[in-house]
Formats: structure tokens, C-alpha cells, sequence
């Protein structure tokens, strides 16, 4: 079946460091992929995503190209804040969405 | 525009006890669906419905009942609460792109935390 796999954490980061989280997938067909944030306390919220191959998702300074050869999704910002941290969620969808088990990602000062 | 809406936001129960968890969306989306977040587990599907009228069972239904009201509301419904069913519950809707091949993206609700002692 469909499976989404990325990186453990969790990542503590000092503010404008750069950042990836690995996202990689099992999937037939041609699924969409996503990344959403979840903020402590609050629901899901989509951060970007990409509909087919190569793809590139962007949004607030945070991008992911969809790569079918290694089928991978790897978000990236290049300088993060303090308010970047929360749990990152890649997924995909083909049509229901399938998880991976979130990223913790901390900014500190 | 509310988006994505449930009661209760927190929920104590007895083991045994019942309750239904409200969902209500109001982007005029076909699907909606009930997923369950636990530590280190990433979120999964509990039920969802395609379409107004359909539900089906997702990766983790046991326990679990679902009702399909109308288009703007799916709730969700524990009949005997076990203590393996504290967590949190997230619902969500989607427009879905029949015959497409897109999947648009989930909008999520606030979540209710539940806990079954």
C-alpha cells in the first residue's frame, strides 16, 4: 500500500539556519504530495504541495520538488525563524491522504 | 467563512460511556473525513465519505461509527469509550476532482481531545 516516509526528529535549529526535512514515498499510480504544519494546539494547516512530476510547491520561503525517479519530496527553507517552529507532515494523496509521522522541528534564538 | 468547525474542543469520558463528535464544513466540499493523531504515529484515518451518502472504513475503524448527515456534516460516534481511544480527532473536507486525477489538498478543523479514563 501507499506509504510516506520522512525524517525522525526532533530538529532544533538556530534562527536563519537552513533546513531540510526528508520525505520520501511508496505509492502506484501519480499521487499528489503535500506538506503540512501543525502549530501546538491547533489542526493541520497545508503548507504547500505539487500535483505531478517536478513540480516545485512554495510557500512563506518553504519549497519542495517532486521527484518521481527518487520519489522523493523534500521541504527546505533557507533561513528559519522562531515562528517556523512546529510539526511538519508530509503526505500524499492517491485520493486519501496517507501520513508520515511528523517532524518536530525547534528554532531557537 | 468558518472553514472546518467541531465540538466539543475537549471531551473526559468513562470507559463505557458513548458520544459523538461533530464535524461541520462550510466550503461546500463532497468529501470529509475523521483521522485520530497519536505521539509518534502521524495522523490515521478513521472513516471517511466520498460523497454525500457513501462512508467507508478507513485504516482504523474499529470502535468507531460514522453518520454522513447532509453535505455540510459528518460525525463521529463512540458507542462504548476504551482508554486506547484517548487522543486527539481531527476532521476534514476536501473538493475532490472526480476523473481529474488531481487530489486537492485537505482543509482541517481545530481537533477535539478526547480522553477515556
Amino acid at each position: 500500500g501507499d506509504s510516506v516516509t520522512q525524517m525522525e526528529g526532533p530538529v532544533t535549529l538556530s534562527e536563519e539556519a537552513f533546513l531540510t526535512i526528508n520525505c520520501t514515498y511508496t505509492a502506484t499510480g501519480y499521487p499528489s504530495l503535500f506538506w503540512y504544519v501543525q502549530y501546538p494546539g491547533e489542526g493541520l494547516q497545508l503548507l504547500l504541495k505539487a500535483t505531478k512530476a517536478d513540480d516545485k510547491g512554495s510557500n512563506k520561503g518553504f519549497e519542495a520538488t517532486y521527484r518521481k525517479e527518487t520519489t522523493s519530496f523534500h521541504l527546505e527553507k533557507g533561513s528559519v525563524q522562531v515562528s517556523d517552529s512546529a510539526v511538519y507532515f508530509c503526505a500524499l494523496s492517491a485520493p486519501q491522504l496517507t501520513f508520515g509521522k511528523g517532524t518536530k522541528l525547534s528554532v531557537i534564538p | 467563512n468558518a472553514g472546518v468547525t467541531q465540538t466539543p474542543k475537549f471531551q473526559v469520558l468513562k470507559t463505557g460511556q458513548s458520544m459523538t463528535l461533530q464535524c461541520a464544513q462550510d466550503m461546500n466540499h463532497n468529501s470529509m473525513y475523521w483521522y485520530r493523531q497519536d505521539p509518534g504515529m502521524g495522523l490515521r484515518l478513521i472513516y471517511y465519505s466520498a460523497s454525500e451518502g457513501t462512508t467507508d472504513k478507513g485504516e482504523v475503524p474499529n470502535g468507531y461509527n460514522v453518520s454522513r448527515l447532509n453535505k455540510r456534516e459528518f460525525s463521529l460516534r463512540l458507542e462504548s469509550a476504551a482508554p486506547s481511544q484517548t487522543s486527539v480527532y481531527f476532521c476534514a473536507s476536501s473538493e475532490t476532482a472526480a476523473g481529474s486525477g488531481v487530489y486537492n489538498e485537505q482543509f482541517f478543523g481545530p481537533g477535539t481531545r478526547l480522553t477515556v479514563l
